[in-house]
């Protein structure tokens, strides 16, 4: 089974652009969370989604937004990047509420904004 | 608001010495928790996850945590450390009450394990 997969793996972007990154989750995985994981701030939640739904958000501004596609597919777009965007952006999949639930990370986007 | 801390930044550790690294939470509900490990210039693996059941979880690699609800902590332990253990580790916390709620994480604790 395929694992979570992220693309691109790797982003250069000057200030003031936007960026949009893609993850595919491990098939038959419905939930699909984001994170930013900076040297400074450390491992944060942006959002999660199920069935195309946004569920919750973490205390991020607006120029983070994301979505969730039918084929739980999910994407994240940053508008007006800052210096401050420059971080390892993770995807994760998981399946399953309660005892049930597992959560597989993919390997990251390494965005830089310059 | 849920939070995790991880008190210790660095933990070393000799090989094939015991090792624990440490993680206390906090949520207003039932906690999940869990364990990651992060190797350099790679993403998260989980390790183990505690959700219900019996306190002591054992997970990948020799892994497992004891979760002790009185001191609110779960904390990660091997017995045996070894070299290729060296790594970035988290503990995180998921609210269980009340459906889908986000994972908080704690800031880390780099292991060293040395020959």
């Amino acid at each position: 089974k395929a694992g979570v997969t992220q693309t691109p793996r790797y982003l250069i972007k000057t200030r003031g652009q936007q960026v949009t990154l893609s993850c595919s989750p491990i098939s038959g995985h419905r939930s699909v969370s984001w994170y930013q994981q900076t040297p400074g701030q450390g491992l944060q939640f942006l959002f999660e989604y199920f069935s195309e739904t946004q569920r919750n958000k973490g205390n991020f501004p607006g120029r983070f937004s994301g979505r969730q596609f039918s084929n739980s597919r999910s994407e994240m777009n940053v508008s007006t990047l800052e210096l401050g965007d420059s971080a390892l952006y993770l995807c994760a999949s998981s399946l399953g509420s309660g005892s049930r639930y597992e959560q597989f990370f993919g390997p990251g986007t390494r965005l830089t904004v310059l | 608001a849920q939070s995790v801390a991880q008190p210790e930044d660095q933990v070393n550790v000799a090989e094939g010495n015991p090792l624990t690294v440490k993680c206390t939470y906090s949520v207003s509900g039932n906690p999940y928790l869990f364990w990651y490990v992060q190797y350099p210039n790679r993403g998260l693996q989980f390790l183990l996850k505690y959700i219900t059941g019996d306190n002591l979880v054992k997970g990948s690699y020799g892994f497992e945590a004891e979760f002790n609800k009185s001191q609110t902590s779960f904390h990660l332990k091997k017995p045996s450390a070894l070299v290729s253990d060296s790594a970035l580790y988290f503990c995180a916390v998921r609210d269980a009450t009340g459906g889908y709620q986000k994972v908080t994480f704690g800031t880390g604790t780099k292991l060293q394990v040395i020959p």
